[in-house]
C-alpha cells in the first residue's frame, strides 16, 4: 500500500541554524499539508500546500517557515532560524483531492529537537 | 472557531472488555470528523470518517463511532480489545469550506491488559 515517507526520522540542531524535512507524499496525490505536535500537546495545523502555492497558513506559519516542492516526488518544510519552541514531531501528510472530506495520508514524523 | 475534546488522556482497559474514546466537539457548522490511530514510530492512520449520511460509522479493525449533532460527540468504540489495539487515538474535525485543515483533540492513549 502506497505510504508517505519522511526523512529524517530524528533531526537535532543547535538554536539558530535551518533545518530542512523532507517527505515523499503519496504518488497520485495533489494536495500537501505539514502538521507539527509539541511535546504533550495537540496535533497543529501549520500549512496546506497544491499546485505549488500555499492553499491555507496557520498562524505559526509565520516568516520563518517555508514549504517547497522543489520536485515531483518530495515536499519540504524548511526552518530558517530555529528557536528552542520549534522543537516538536513534525507530520508531513497528503490527499488525493484536497476536499474537507478526503483523507489524509500521515508521514511517520520527523522529531525535531533545538538545542 | 473550531475545537476538539477528548476526555481522558490515558485509558485502560483489559483484553475483551469494550473500549470506549470520547470525543466532544464545536462547529458551528456540520462538521467532518474522523478518529485517527497512531502505533509507536508510525504515522497516524485513518480509523473511520463521519461526513454526511448515516450516523454510524464503521472503520477498521472493527471500531466504530456515531454522530450525535445533539449531544456534538463523535464517541468511539469497539465491542472487544484487543492487544494490539493498544495505541494513540486521535479524534480531528473540520469543515466543508476548511480545505482539509484538520483541528485535533490533544490523543487518548488505550492500554490493553491482559
Amino acid at each position: 500500500e502506497p505510504e508517505v515517507t519522511q526523512t529524517p526520522s530524528h533531526q537535532v540542531t543547535q538554536m539558530g541554524q535551518e533545518v530542512i524535512l523532507r517527505c515523499v507524499p503519496i504518488s497520485n496525490h495533489l494536495y500537501f499539508y505539514w502538521y507539527r505536535q509539541i511535546l504533550g500537546q495537540k496535533v497543529e495545523f501549520l500549512v496546506s500546500f497544491y499546485n505549488n502555492e500555499i492553499s491555507e497558513k496557520s498562524e505559526i506559519f509565520d516568516d520563518q517557515f517555508s514549504v517547497e516542492r522543489p520536485d515531483g516526488s518530495n515536499f519540504t518544510l524548511k526552518i530558517r532560524s530555529t528557536k528552542l519552541e520549534d522543537s516538536a514531531m513534525y507530520f508531513c501528510a497528503s490527499s488525493a483531492s484536497g476536499g474537507a472530506a478526503d483523507t489524509q495520508y500521515f508521514g511517520p514524523g520527523t522529531r525535531l529537537t533545538v538545542l | 472557531a473550531q475545537s476538539v475534546t477528548q476526555l481522558g488522556s490515558h485509558v485502560s482497559v483489559s483484553e475483551g472488555a469494550l473500549v470506549l474514546l470520547r470525543c466532544n466537539y464545536s462547529s458551528s457548522v456540520p462538521p467532518y470528523l474522523f478518529w485517527y490511530v497512531q502505533y509507536p514510530n508510525q504515522g497516524l492512520q485513518l480509523l473511520l470518517k463521519y461526513t454526511t449520511g448515516a450516523t454510524l460509522v464503521k472503520g477498521i479493525n472493527g471500531f466504530e463511532a456515531e454522530f450525535k449533532k445533539s449531544e456534538t460527540s463523535f464517541h468511539l468504540t469497539k465491542p472487544s480489545a484487543h492487544m494490539s489495539d493498544a495505541a494513540e487515538y486521535f479524534c480531528a474535525v473540520t469543515r466543508y469550506n476548511q480545505g482539509g485543515k484538520l483541528i485535533f483533540g490533544q490523543g487518548t492513549e488505550l492500554s490493553v491488559k491482559p
